[in-house]
């Protein structure tokens, strides 16, 4: 069964600074979708970015971009020049090709932006 | 186009209650998502609905169930209320056709069982 990892609960970044929240996954499957997705606090949770495993090329939205490693099974979230309303739980997601397509979530990261 | 709606958004029931929530997805979606929402255990999900079919179901207790209605709208049904039940449930809507596609979540509905 697939699995996916958050480790850092919480994280912290001065606005206008980079971060980067981690996750990894585990899976026996070749092809697979993997996204983040963004929480802010009482609204709605909304797609920040997706990364398809067949593609070598990290996928890049404005100031949010992601390192995939496929072979380590990590794909983490830089966000650079952090602003205020990055503010938010990111959960990182996983979903599979084959079967059903069902989606595995992350227990989530949430990051405070320091002003 | 309206987003996805969720009601009630909030509820507060007792141990042994049985309780009903509803989604409304985006029009011309035909896939909805149900997800547990707690501190420590993030997103879990529950199961899923595309055409008023069962396409895929998580590890949860038979207590949990759901349906579609034919204007792709759902409801989620928890029998037999336990304290560990308390989360916030989240929907999220998609065509249901395509793998990478987004998922439009809806603003969910927080219940509190006592």
């Amino acid at each position: 069964a697939q699995t996916v990892t958050q480790s850092q609960p919480e994280m912290s970044v001065q606005e206008a600074e980079t971060v980067t929240l981690s996750c990894t996954y585990d899976t026996s499957e070749s092809d697979y979708y993997l996204f983040w997705y963004k929480q802010p606090p009482s609204r709605q949770m909304i797609l920040v970015i997706r990364q398809e495993a067949y593609k070598q090329q990290n996928a890049t939205e404005n100031r949010f971009s992601v390192n995939f490693q496929k072979a380590a099974k990590s794909f983490s979230l830089k966000i650079s020049d952090s602003q205020l309303g990055d503010a938010a739980m990111y959960f990182c997601a996983y979903r599979s090709l084959t079967g059903t397509y069902k989606y595995i979530f992350g227990t989530g990261t949430r990051l405070k932006v320091l002003a | 186009k309206a987003g996805v709606t969720q009601t009630p958004r909030y509820l507060i029931k007792t141990r042994g209650q049985q309780v009903t929530l509803s989604c409304s997805p985006i029009s011309g979606h035909r896939s909805v998502s149900w997800y547990q929402q707690t501190p420590g255990q993030g997103l879990q999900f529950l199961f899923e609905y595309f055409s008023e079919t069962q396409r895929n179901k998580g590890n949860f207790p038979g207590r949990f169930s759901g349906r579609q209605f034919s204007n792709s709208r759902s409801e989620m049904n928890v029998s037999t209320l336990e304290l560990g039940d308390s989360a916030l449930y989240l929907c999220a809507s998609s065509s249901g056709i395509l793998p990478q596609e987004t998922q439009y979540f809806g603003p969910g509905t927080r219940l509190l069982v006592l």
